[in-house]
């Protein structure tokens, strides 16, 4: 089946600095991609909606100068989390659209943990 | 606007024993569908999806789920559960012209031995 691969898995940064999460589409062309938020024990959170070669629709609330997305081209979306807090912390997971596919199937990566310290 | 709810926070079931979980749906068209498992840690696996056409789709690790429209449900079903099913269960809608998953609140399910 279709695969949707995120890299790191883990990563642990100093606060204040910068972090990037890639979001890839392995087998498939995904001009919209989303990333999500997941608090434990809790459902996923939508962030942006990344569209290739343009802008990312951001979530009310959603920080877009914090949270930098680029989505350069048809297999590759990331997440850039700037200046880095504690409260960043939490486990980001990415998604692909198939252009491909039938309807709208959705595919999801396999998650990545931020851990600020 | 779009919604999906799942009724069960929790489901423990037995090993062996048959699952039914339950996601009802509001949206005025009929929605593309799909159920996700998660497993603890991990991202999210597509179990099943319904489109259009027959009601009854079946998934992967033998789930199925059931669409009925007159009861806006689509709900999951095991016959028996395995000790790996134990993860949490999203179900979840995109409206047919739209891109957005809409998430249900998941259901986590436990399995005894």
């Amino acid at each position: 089946g279709a695969v949707v691969s995120q890299h790191p898995s883990w990563v642990i940064c100093k606060s204040g600095t910068s972090v990037k999460i890639e979001c890839r589409s392995l087998d498939f062309q995904a001009t919209t991609m989303f990333w999500y938020r997941q608090f434990p024990k809790q459902s996923l959170m939508l962030m942006a909606t990344s569209n290739e070669g343009s802008k990312a629709t951001y979530e009310q609330g959603v920080e877009k100068d914090k949270f930098l997305i680029n989505h350069a081209s048809l297999t590759l979306s990331t997440l850039t989390v700037t200046s880095a807090h504690p409260e960043d912390s939490s486990f980001y997971i990415c998604s692909a659209r198939d252009d491909g596919g039938p309807g709208n199937t959705i595919y999801f990566g396999e998650g990545s943990w931020l851990t600020v310290v | 606007a779009q919604s999906v709810t799942q009724p069960d926070i929790h489901i423990t079931v037995s090993e062996g024993a048959s699952l039914e979980l339950r996601c009802n749906y509001s949206y005025g068209a009929t929605p593309y569908l799909f159920w996700y498992v998660q497993s603890p840690g991990q991202g999210l696996q597509l179990l099943l999806k319904y489109f259009s056409g027959d009601t009854l789709v079946q998934g992967i690790k033998g789930f199925e789920a059931e669409f009925k429209r007159s009861q806006s449900s689509f709900n999951l079903r095991k016959p028996s559960v395995h000790w790996s099913d134990a993860a949490e269960y999203f179900c979840a809608l995109i409206k047919a012209a739209g891109n957005k998953l809409t998430f249900g609140g998941g259901t986590r399910v436990l399995v005894k031995p």
